[in-house]
């Protein structure tokens, strides 16, 4: 079974409309770690956030926001007013006591100018 | 900022031929990771190295891979005679290690291609 599922394969949005993408994870640790990161067209992975189980609260830095919601497992990061720079394949993550990283398939986004 | 840096950037080789990807971690990390992502696919796990033993690998991580931390800094993955479907990106990470409290660091990867 997939640890981690990212539903949406592609999504293009037009610029400067807002746009959620989501994460489905599965996990029985009570201790554990989600992420996001960002890989651009050039290809490195670009870290974006780290989020532990016990920190619900949600996190905005700049147009980037994060809505973490342990009763349905998601872990949805919306991006508000998106721009070309945007334009990238952005995979959510889990991390389990054992160190061990799950990647989801990975959500391609973009945006038209 | 500390980073992982892995060389070379890019290697064609022919199929048959061993190749060396080479990874210096950050200094004080102790878990070492190396992933693998062919064009267009996700990141996939092969094989997470501590305490200079190889932790966990992967069914992809078969006997034509190996790893090796040979002078404390370098973290090298081989592979031993290369296959078509060895053309990928190949990323390696680390991460400080202890009960997981941090960000797994990623280098920019390696793009392998074998023709």
């Amino acid at each position: 079974a997939q640890k981690v599922t990212q539903a949406q394969t592609e999504i293009s949005v037009v610029e400067k409309e807002d746009v959620t993408l989501d994460c489905v994870y599965e996990t029985r640790d009570t201790t554990y770690y989600l992420f996001w990161y960002k890989q651009p067209p050039s290809g490195e992975l670009v870290f974006l956030i780290r989020r532990n189980s016990f920190d619900e609260q949600n996190e905005i830095s700049g147009r980037y926001s994060w809505n973490f919601q342990k009763s349905t497992s998601s872990f949805n990061f919306t991006i508000t007013a998106s721009q070309v720079v945007d334009s990238a394949v952005y995979f959510c993550a889990l991390s389990e006591a054992d160190n061990q990283f799950y990647f989801g398939t990975g959500t391609s986004l973009t945006v038209i100018p | 900022e500390p980073e992982v840096t892995q060389t070379p950037s890019h290697q064609v080789t022919q199929m048959g031929q061993e190749v060396i990807l080479r990874c210096v971690p950050i200094s004080n990390h102790l878990y070492f990771y190396w992933y693998r992502q062919i064009l267009g696919q996700k990141v996939e796990f092969l094989v997470s190295f501590y305490n200079n033993e190889i932790s966990e690998k992967s069914e992809i991580f078969d006997d034509q891979f190996s790893v090796e931390r040979p002078d404390g800094s370098n973290f090298t993955l081989k592979i031993r005679s290369t296959k078509l479907e060895d053309s990928a990106m190949y990323f390696c990470a680390s991460i400080n290690g202890g009960v997981n409290t941090g960000e797994l660091f990623f280098g920019e990867g390696s793009r392998l291609t074998v023709l």
